[in-house]
């Protein structure tokens, strides 16, 4: 099983759009959480840390269910320009962040 | 702020010649540095990482070394490129003590072709 788990999509949807991505973690005992979005040949960014239960930015609201060791990302009201790919990362411990291999967000005008 | 910086941004080697990737961070000091690999569809692999000068993590025996020769230089190379070593190149950074959630923070990248 991999340690992090996420549906490579695409997800198509079109603008003005609510879309949730989810994530599963095999380690239980990971201590933090992120999204980060990454654009076509470029560096990933950081979206989002989940500490919590989740928490909320704008348009972007992540939550953590620890009990059933899954993360996600929900995007309301989505624009062109959130379309990108969005990986889910998991802090396992010292310096070790595992790395899902996104999930691909295409929206259409 | 805070500023990471790769090159090059993109190098194309044939199978066998040596490589050094270069990044270096300004506007912190005594950072954690990380090189990680992300080949064609796949996710991000952790290299290597390092907490200080010369302190060196491997995290996956492969023919690529890292080395620390200042604060905040990190230097990715090999001796010998294989057709695997193709992919995009990434350096990151967090500062240490603070930061106890480790998000990490990317520079711009190496897209690395063997041929």
């Amino acid at each position: 099983r991999k340690e992090v788990e996420q549906d490579p999509g695409p997800f198509n949807v079109p603008e003005g759009a609510t879309v949730a991505f989810n994530c599963t973690y095999s380690n239980s005992a990971s201590q933090s959480f992120f999204w980060y979005r990454q654009d076509c040949r470029k560096e990933p960014k950081l979206l989002m840390s989940v500490y919590s239960s989740g928490n909320e930015d704008g348009r972007f609201t992540a939550q953590l269910n620890r009990a059933s060791q899954y993360i996600s990302l929900l995007i309301r009201d989505s624009k062109l320009s959130d379309s990108a790919t969005y990986l889910c990362v998991v802090n396992t411990g010292f310096q070790k962040l595992v790395f899902g291999t996104g999930t691909r967000l295409l929206v259409s005008p | 702020s805070q500023t990471i910086h790769q090159w090059p941004a993109t190098l194309v080697q044939p199978v066998g010649s040596p490589l050094s990737l270069e990044c270096t961070v300004e506007g912190t000091s005594n950072p954690n540095l990380y090189w990680y690999r992300q080949a064609a569809g796949r996710g991000l692999q952790l290299l290597f990482y390092s907490v200080g000068i010369g302190q060196i993590s491997s995290e996956v025996p492969q023919n690529l070394s890292a080395s620390r020769p200042q604060d905040r230089q990190f230097i990715l190379s090999s001796k010998k490129l294989l057709l695997s070593d193709s992919g995009f190149y990434l350096c990151a950074w967090n500062p240490q003590g603070r930061n106890t959630h480790n998000e990490q923070f990317f520079g711009p990248g190496t897209r690395l072709t063997v041929l």
